[in-house]
C-alpha cells in the first residue's frame, strides 16, 4: 500500500492563480481531511469528508473548495490564490468505524507570491 | 466547536531527563486523544493515543494521562534521547454514531533534547 499520496510536493503560485492539490489513498478509508500548517503553528482543519459525496467545512475553509467523487480521492481547490494561503498542506485519512489513527500524506509546500 | 490548547510551545531538556507536555480541550464530548510527532520536514505520525474510558496508557518510554473532569491530558516522555527532538501535537476528536472523527490539533510543542 502506498498510503496517502499528495501531489505536487512543492508549488509556487502567483496571486490570483488557481490550482488543485491532489490527494489519494489506497487504504479504503472513509474519512479524509485537509489540514494547513503555517510556520511554527499547529494543524488547522480546512475541510473533511466522511465518505464519497459528503464534505463539510473545518476550522478555516475560506478560500478553498473540495469534492469527494470517489472513496480514494479528495482534491483541494484554491480558486484565487492569496499570500495568506502560503502554507504546508497535509491530506490525511482514517478508517471507518470509530476513533482511530489518521494517516498523513507527505505534504504540499505552497508559496503564493 | 472543539478547541485544544497546548503548553509549553517550546521545551528543552537534557538527555535522560523527562519531558511533559500538557493539553486542555473544550468539548466535554470528545472521546479520543492522540499524540503526533512531527520531525523536521516530515509528516505527523501517531505515537500514542488514549480513549476516554481509560485514565492512562503507556508504551515503553512514553505515556499519556487523561483527566476527563478537568478536560486535560498530558504526554510524558521518560529517559529522553536526542532522537526524541521533534514537534509534538496533541489532538482531540469525538465519534459517536453519526459524529465524525475529525481531529482538532493543539498548536504544537517543539521539544529539544540536548546531548
Amino acid at each position: 500500500n502506498a498510503g496517502v499520496t499528495q501531489t505536487p510536493k512543492f508549488r509556487i503560485l502567483k496571486i490570483g492563480q488557481s490550482m488543485t492539490l491532489q490527494c489519494t489513498q489506497d487504504m479504503n478509508h472513509n474519512y479524509m481531511y485537509w489540514y494547513r500548517q503555517d510556520p511554527g503553528m499547529g494543524l488547522k482543519l480546512i475541510y473533511y469528508s466522511v465518505g464519497a459525496g459528503i464534505t463539510d467545512k473545518g476550522e478555516v475553509p475560506n478560500g478553498y473548495n473540495v469534492s469527494r467523487s470517489t472513496t480514494e480521492d479528495f482534491p483541494l481547490r484554491l480558486e484565487l490564490a492569496a499570500p495568506s494561503q502560503t502554507s504546508v498542506y497535509f491530506c490525511a485519512s482514517s478508517p471507518p468505524g470509530g476513533i482511530t489513527e489518521a494517516f498523513f500524506g507527505q505534504g504540499t509546500r505552497l508559496t503564493v507570491v | 466547536g472543539e478547541n485544544v490548547e497546548q503548553h509549553p510551545s517550546t521545551l528543552s531538556v537534557q538527555e535522560g531527563d523527562s519531558a511533559v507536555i500538557k493539553c486542555t480541550y473544550s468539548d466535554s464530548a470528545s472521546n479520543y486523544f492522540p499524540w503526533y510527532k512531527q520531525e523536521l520536514g516530515k509528516r505527523p505520525q501517531l505515537i500514542i493515543d488514549i480513549r476516554s474510558n481509560v485514565g492512562e496508557k503507556k508504551d515503553q518510554r512514553i505515556a499519556v494521562t487523561l483527566n476527563k473532569t478537568a478536560k486535560h491530558f498530558s504526554l510524558h516522555i521518560t529517559e529522553t534521547q536526542p532522537e526524541d527532538s521533534a514537534v509534538y501535537f496533541c489532538a482531540a476528536s469525538k465519534n459517536y454514531g453519526g459524529a465524525t472523527n475529525k481531529l482538532i490539533f493543539g498548536t504544537g510543542t517543539l521539544l529539544a533534547v540536548q546531548p
